[in-house]
């Protein structure tokens, strides 16, 4: 079975900081990774996936299949990252279902 | 509106009751589907449409559940003799094409049982 862990809960960091949202999984294939991210009052959007390899808002998230993880950098935090993020996994070959992580709420300090 | 809406968007339900929420997709997406997202957790699938086909039910959690989507448009999730472990925001999501690729997500039926 496949498993998304998102160790931190809660990551609060100063404007201008460097930002590492960390998503470890555990699946023994090839998945589809992915990063959702939900503003305050909005709905649950995708931000990036690993087979794109672009860069959103200044995001980037490298899949590491030997450390089996897919965390999200930012170098420079911006008030307006402020959301929670969810990390997704998707096992391919003709699977449905995404499996998401608990999420991180991401906190930008002014 | 071109998002993906679902109503109601608050329901408070005592328990034994009878549920039934819905979704109405982004017009020409082929898939749906419903998740369910506890407080403090990342969504849960439940179950998967392609059109009218109800391909994965999986995730639902009981007999309970039920989820249907008769012309391959709009949902509902219906839940019967509710409990409080229901109590959760459901989140429907559609997508262009058949294997999970973007999903477009409502923003959510909010069950709270009483």
């Amino acid at each position: 079975a496949q498993r998304v862990t998102q160790p931190e809960k809660l990551l609060s960091v100063f404007k201008g900081a460097p930002v590492e949202l960390k998503c470890n999984y555990s699946y023994s294939g090839s998945p589809e990774l992915f990063w959702y991210v939900q503003y305050s009052r909005q709905r649950l959007q995708l931000l990036l996936r690993h087979i794109s390899r672009e860069s959103i808002k200044g995001f980037t998230a490298d899949l590491n299949k030997g450390e089996t993880s897919f965390h999200l950098k930012k170098p420079f935090a911006q008030e307006e990252d402020s959301a929670m993020y969810y990390c997704a996994l998707n096992s391919g070959a003709g699977s449905y279902q995404l499996t998401f992580g608990k999420g991180t709420k991401l906190s930008v300090i002014p | 509106g071109a998002g993906v809406s679902q109503s109601p968007r608050y329901k408070v339900a005592k328990r034994g009751q009878d549920v039934a929420l819905r979704c109405d997709p982004i017009s020409g997406h082929v898939s749906l589907f419903w998740y369910q997202q506890a407080l403090g957790q990342g969504p849960e699938f439940l179950t998967y449409f392609q059109n009218e086909a109800q391909l994965d039910k999986s995730g639902l959690p009981s007999d309970r559940f039920f989820a249907e989507r008769p012309e391959g448009s709009v949902s509902t999730l219906k839940i019967q003799r509710t409990q409080q472990e229901d109590s959760a925001v459901y989140l429907c999501a559609s997508s262009l094409v058949v294997l999970t690729g973007e999903l477009f997500f409502g923003e959510g039926s909010r069950l709270t049982v009483l």
